[in-house]
């Protein structure tokens, strides 16, 4: 599996944009890339996946680029209840295992 | 609703006893997985499962023992061989490439 690099950790304040990086050198051509969110005592939640280029839904953006050798998780203007943990994961996760990093832990102040 | 089902929450157990962690699902997914999270860590996998009857080891999994007997089921044990088994265990479920892994509540395991 590819393996990931983040912060350990990003401070924001609300209303202001996130953007947090992640470095995946060894991506492979079969390989997505996928964020999770985790707050304390809770499982991680889904937030966005892509292959290449942008994707956007309701919640995020995540940009990558042509190379896919990193990806940045945008999270257009944070609030106090986007404090958590999120992940980034590479792989084509159909067949091999789920592997998590340490994760970059952002935290919101008013 | 269909979901991720771990129990139960909290668990406490006296030190050289096995427990066995619950976790069901009702998502229709082949893959199941295990994970260890300890305060402020990442998750760290113990086992997975790709398929009925068959599993395979993850970064920690020694001193835990898994099965998968039923698509829907994935227990997980704690055996009295696992040296600091106090921690915070998350289930999870998959269904195939590309797609999004769906989590349980977790279970906070405390070994006293």
């Amino acid at each position: 599996l590819a393996k990931t690099t983040q912060p350990i950790s990003m401070d924001s304040y609300e209303g202001q944009e996130v953007n947090i990086t992640c470095s995946h050198n060894n991506i492979a051509t079969n390989d997505y890339i996928t964020w999770y969110q985790q707050f304390p005592s809770q499982g991680p939640r889904f937030i966005i996946q892509g292959y290449k280029t942008k994707v956007t839904n309701e919640v995020a953006s995540l940009f990558i680029p042509a190379d896919r050798k990193s990806s940045t998780l945008s999270l257009p203007r944070v609030s106090l209840s986007d404090t958590a943990v999120y992940y980034c994961l590479v792989g084509d996760t159909g067949r091999r295992a789920l592997t998590f990093g340490s994760g970059t832990r952002l935290q919101v102040q008013p | 609703d269909g979901g991720i089902t771990q129990s139960p929450k909290y668990l406490f157990r006296k030190e050289g006893q096995n427990v066995t962690l619950s976790c069901e699902q009702n998502l229709n997914h082949d893959a199941m997985y295990w994970y260890r999270q300890d305060p402020g860590q990442g998750l760290r996998l113990i086992y997975y499962s790709q398929i009925v009857n068959d599993f395979q080891k993850g970064d920690i999994a020694e001193g835990y023992s898994v099965s998968r007997e039923k698509k829907e089921s994935f227990p997980l044990t704690v055996t009295s061989a696992q040296k600091n088994p106090t921690a915070f265990y998350l289930c999870a479920s998959k269904e195939g490439v590309g797609t999004e892994a769906f989590f349980g509540q977790g279970t906070r395991l405390t070994v006293v």
